[in-house]
């Protein structure tokens, strides 16, 4: 049981490059989110779906765009990257019914913009 | 407006001690849930313990409770017999269940154990 995978793990990318990060799940989960975390702050949700095909904004959207075709996967696309970017990256996922529904999170993706 | 706030940026703790690691939030939201997450320097999220708007009890695991009072909004985390291991940074976050799901966290408190 793998839980939830991202890739890559690092990354350097120049300004004005775009990427895909990637988020996979196993756990049949429902909701799944993408959070930014700057050296020494909490993390910011940039965005979150409660299910296939439907996604909404968190707090930073700016700059990102993701999508959600199925249960398990839910890319981090970043267009035209910028030094702000430059951050650690996690993808979380929960099961809300019946339970604590708690966050279980990815490794991280370090991400820096030169 | 920030739902969740810790106000202690970093807290000292002498090993084998208790101590009470604040947080605050704000919600009209009657449904919701309280977590408390802890990130050790090697950078993962672990998760510690949750409180439902609806328990009517504290919650506790292991030695990691949870001092819920909901009139104040606030959700302290109290850790018992703290030991070297203790020392990361912890995070304060709450899932409003009827606003679509959005989790939050607060900025974090950066606890060190001293031996």
């Amino acid at each position: 049981n793998a839980g939830v995978t991202q890739t890559p793990k690092f990354r350097i990318l120049k300004i004005g490059q775009s990427m895909t990060l990637q988020c996979a799940q196993d756990m049949n989960h429902n909701y799944m989110y993408w959070y930014r975390q700057d050296p020494g702050m909490g993390l910011k949700l940039i965005y979150y779906s409660v299910g296939a095909g439907i996604t909404d904004k968190g707090e930073v959207p700016n700059g990102y765009n993701v999508s959600r075709s199925t249960t398990e996967d839910f890319p981090l696309r970043l267009e035209l990257a910028a030094p702000s970017q430059t951050s650690v990256y996690f993808c979380a996922s929960s099961y809300h019914v019946g339970g604590a529904g708690e966050l279980f999170f990815g490794e991280g993706s370090r991400l820096t913009v030169l | 407006a920030q739902k969740i706030t810790q106000t202690q940026p970093g807290m000292f703790v002498q090993e084998k001690e208790a101590v009470t690691l604040d947080c605050t939030y704000d919600t009209s939201d009657p449904s919701y849930g309280l977590f408390w997450y802890k990130q050790p320097s090697s950078g993962e999220m672990i998760f510690l313990i949750y409180q439902g708007s609806y328990d009517q009890q504290n919650a506790t695991e292991g030695r990691y409770s949870l001092n819920f009072q909901k009139a104040r909004k606030s959700a302290n985390l109290v850790i018992s017999a703290s030991q070297l291991g203790d020392s990361a940074m912890y995070f304060c976050a709450m899932r409003e269940d009827n606003y679509g799901q959005n989790f939050v966290f607060g900025p974090g408190t950066r606890l060190s154990v001293l031996p």
